[in-house]
């Protein structure tokens, strides 16, 4: 059964910081990886998706990687700002169009 | 271009009774699949829908059944409210083809449901 663990739970970083979310996952046999932004009480916003293939994908001031070997991605935001304060969720596919197992998020806090 | 909609946004039900939670999918997708989030965890897999047939069944009893129209909306039901079922529910679409490959899964804003 796939796992995936989040770690830190909590994040408080000040603004312009430059920080990474851990994102790790106990079966390496995975299809692509997903990344979620979500704000209180709201719904799932995708910001990077990376196929088993890739080994990253970029947007804007976010970047993700992906080390399908040792089960680990990471995003990596630059320069943060207040308005990226948000709980952030990785997610995994196992295989094509199947059921995504996610993580329980990492809670970003950017002070200004 | 619409996303995926869900309603209502929220919801307050009696314990026992019965709920059902309706999504219209983003324009051009096919496949629905529904996610339950209690307060401080991740999304849980609750079931996808594909052809007006459940494909894939997450670990939920079967209290929780659900339904896809020919217009690729869904309805997700849930019996015999308990009062653990308090969540946000999220539904997901995604086209066949693309089987989420190249997009990923485009997610609603979700229902919240209160059982008192």
């Amino acid at each position: 059964k796939q796992e995936v663990t989040q770690i830190p739970a909590a994040l408080s970083v000040p603004e312009g910081e430059n920080l990474v979310l851990n994102c790790s996952f106990t079966d390496s046999a995975i299809y692509n990886l997903q990344w979620f932004r979500q704000d209180p009480g709201k719904g799932l916003t995708s910001l990077l998706l990376i196929q088993s293939s890739q080994r990253e994908q970029t947007s804007g001031r976010l970047n993700a990687s992906l080390d399908k070997s040792s089960g680990r991605s990471t995003l990596y935001i630059a320069a943060s700002q207040p308005g990226d304060s948000a709980t952030y969720l990785c997610a995994v596919g196992e295989t094509s169009g199947s059921r995504l197992t996610f993580g329980e998020g990492t809670q970003l806090t950017v002070n200004p | 271009d619409a996303g995926v909609t869900q309603s209502p946004t929220h919801l307050i039900k009696t314990r026992g009774q019965q709920v059902t939670l309706r999504c219209s999918p983003k324009s051009g997708h096919d496949t629905v699949s529904w996610y339950q989030q209690a307060l401080g965890q991740g999304p849980q897999f609750i079931f996808q829908y594909y052809e007006e047939e459940e494909r894939q069944r997450g670990n939920f009893p079967d209290r929780f059944s659900g339904h896809q129209f020919p217009n690729y909306s869904s309805v997700l039901n849930v019996n015999a409210l308990l009062l653990g079922d308090s969540a946000l529910y999220l539904c997901a679409s995604s086209l066949e083809g693309d089987r989420g490959a190249n997009y990923g899964y485009t997610f609603g804003s979700g229902t919240r449901l209160t059982v008192v």
